[in-house]
């Protein structure tokens, strides 16, 4: 297994509440993503990030925000969770990008 | 952005039997990579294999194989001798060798195995 953990693994929270998520590697891969996944639209990319403080926007960035301090944590934050972004949420690491992406276990999130 | 299709929502194999998952995909780009992921229920998005579109030869895993067909931008995943431990969600994968990060995922193909 690629040493990518996420944190936390379950999470339940009301509509208008901040939300992080925490992705960590132990690989010292320069890329990381977050991913989200929703029944009927396989995996959408939310945000990348290239290199500490190097981040963009992927697919379906609206309402999401990331940060990447140090180059084994990239954290995407929802600053007010909405009921469209319930779902499934996993991080990626790549050495480069010509490499494939390996996954975290993913995040259940649950915006009620 | 590319798109990735995956026309078989879900799949039936017997044990010790022969499957193939189709995959057909968007592009103009001549350069790019394609992967199928498996996903087991235990939700964890596994590399099964990757083929570079620059290879002629069809990439190989052990049991797993590919059909790689450029022109027709066809990239099947054939699974011999089917295992219980294949039961999972299958998904078919692009990424650009020279624009973008992302990977582009087909809506995924249900797998499931019969003893």
């Amino acid at each position: 297994d690629a040493g990518i953990t996420q944190s936390p693994r379950h999470k339940v929270t009301e509509t208008g509440t901040p939300v992080t998520l925490r992705c960590h590697q132990t690989e010292n891969h320069r890329y990381m993503y977050w991913y989200r996944q929703d029944p009927g639209h396989g995996l959408r990319l939310i945000h990348y990030s290239y290199g500490v403080k190097d981040t963009d926007k992927g697919e379906v960035s609206d309402g999401y925000s990331v940060s990447r301090s140090k180059t084994e944590d990239f954290l995407l934050t929802l600053e007010s969770a909405t009921s469209s972004q319930t779902s499934v949420y996993f991080c990626a690491i790549s050495f480069s990008v010509s490499y494939e992406q390996y996954f975290g276990p993913g995040t259940r999130l649950t915006v009620t | 952005a590319q798109t990735v299709t995956q026309s078989q929502p879900e799949m039936s194999v017997q044990e010790a039997e022969t499957v193939t998952l189709s995959c057909t995909y968007d592009t103009s780009e001549s350069d790019y990579y394609l992967f199928w992921y498996k996903q087991p229920p235990s939700r964890q998005m596994i590399l099964v294999i990757r083929q570079e579109a620059y290879k002629q030869q069809n990439a190989t895993e052990n049991r797993f194989s590919v059909n790689f067909q450029k022109a027709a931008k066809s990239f099947s995943l054939k699974i011999s001798d089917s295992q219980l431990g294949d039961a999972a969600m299958y998904f078919c994968a692009y990424r650009s060798a020279n624009s973008g990060y992302a990977l582009n995922f087909g809506k995924g193909t249900s797998l499931l195995v019969t003893p």
